[in-house]
C-alpha cells in the first residue's frame, strides 16, 4: 500500500464551488506529522500546513480548511469558495520516523478552477 | 520567513555534458537539505539527502556518480548531473530544512527545468 495516497488525480471546479482534497496516509508511528503543499504552474512548493498525529483539532485558515481523522487515516485539505487562483497541484506528505523522518509526498491532486 | 534559492530555473544541455544546479539558503543555516526529481505530472520523489559536511545519503535506485551532490557549507548545496542523457530531463527541486524553524522548517526552492537535447 502506499504510504500517502490521493486517489483524486485531477478535480475541475467552477469559481465559488467549494472542493475538498482527499489525503489518506499509513504509518505504523504513533508520532508522525501530516502537511499540505501547494505547487503553482511556476513550480515551487509553497508550505499549507502542517499537523502532528496527537493534535486533531480541525483548523481553518481563510478559504482553507482541514480536517484530520486518525481513526480512518485521512487529512483532508477543503477549499471553499474557489479561485481561479487556487489552481494548482496540491500534495499532501507523511513524515515519520518509520520512513526514515523524510518528507513522502502523494502523487498529488490537479486543481482547475474556471472562471 | 525563510527562503531557499535555487539556480539555474532552466537550462537546456547537450547530451554528455555535466550541469550544475545550486541551492542556497538565503537568511537559515540549513544543516540538511533534501534534493527531489520530479517527472511531468507526477509527485517528487527524494534523491537524496545532503549533510552539510559529510556525504549525502542516496535513496535506493539513485547513482551517486551520476548525481553528485556537495554540501559544502550551511547555505549551499549543489546538485550535478554528469554525463547527463535525455531521460534525466525533469524537474529538480531542492528543499532545506531550518532547525530553528520546527517542524514547518522544510523550505523548498522554485526548481530548475532541466531538458537535455
Amino acid at each position: 500500500a502506499q504510504k500517502v495516497t490521493q486517489a483524486q488525480t485531477e478535480i475541475s471546479v467552477v469559481e465559488k464551488e467549494d472542493v475538498t482534497l482527499d489525503c489518506v496516509y499509513e504509518t505504523r508511528d504513533t508520532t508522525y506529522y501530516l502537511f499540505w503543499y501547494k505547487q503553482p504552474p511556476s513550480g515551487e512548493l509553497v508550505f499549507l500546513i502542517r499537523r502532528n498525529s496527537f493534535d486533531e483539532q480541525n483548523e481553518i485558515s481563510g478559504r482553507y480548511s482541514w480536517n484530520f481523522q486518525k481513526s480512518t487515516s485521512s487529512f483532508n485539505f477543503t477549499i471553499t469558495a474557489s479561485q481561479v487562483v487556487d489552481s494548482a497541484v496540491y500534495f499532501c506528505a507523511l513524515r515519520s520516523t518509520e520512513y526514515g523522518n523524510k518528507l513522502v509526498f502523494g502523487a498529488g491532486t490537479i486543481l482547475r478552477v474556471k472562471s | 520567513g525563510a527562503v531557499v534559492s535555487q539556480h539555474p530555473s532552466r537550462v537546456i544541455c547537450k547530451s554528455g555534458t555535466s550541469v550544475k544546479i545550486e541551492c542556497r539558503s538565503l537568511d537559515f543555516q540549513a544543516t540538511t537539505m533534501f534534493w527531489y526529481r520530479q517527472f511531468p505530472k507526477q509527485s517528487l520523489m527524494l534523491m537524496a539527502t545532503s549533510n552539510e559536511g559529510s556525504k549525502a545519503t542516496y535513496e535506493q535506485g539513485v547513482e551517486k556518480d551520476k548525481f553528485l551532490i556537495n554540501h559544502a557549507s550551511l547555505t549551499l548545496s549543489t546538485l550535478t548531473v554528469t554525463s547527463a542523457h535525455p531521460e534525466d530531463s525533469s524537474f529538480y527541486i531542492c528543499s532545506a530544512r531550518d532547525v530553528h524553524a520546527g517542524l514547518n522548517g522544510y523550505t523548498f526552492g522554485s526548481g530548475t527545468r532541466l531538458t537535455v537535447v
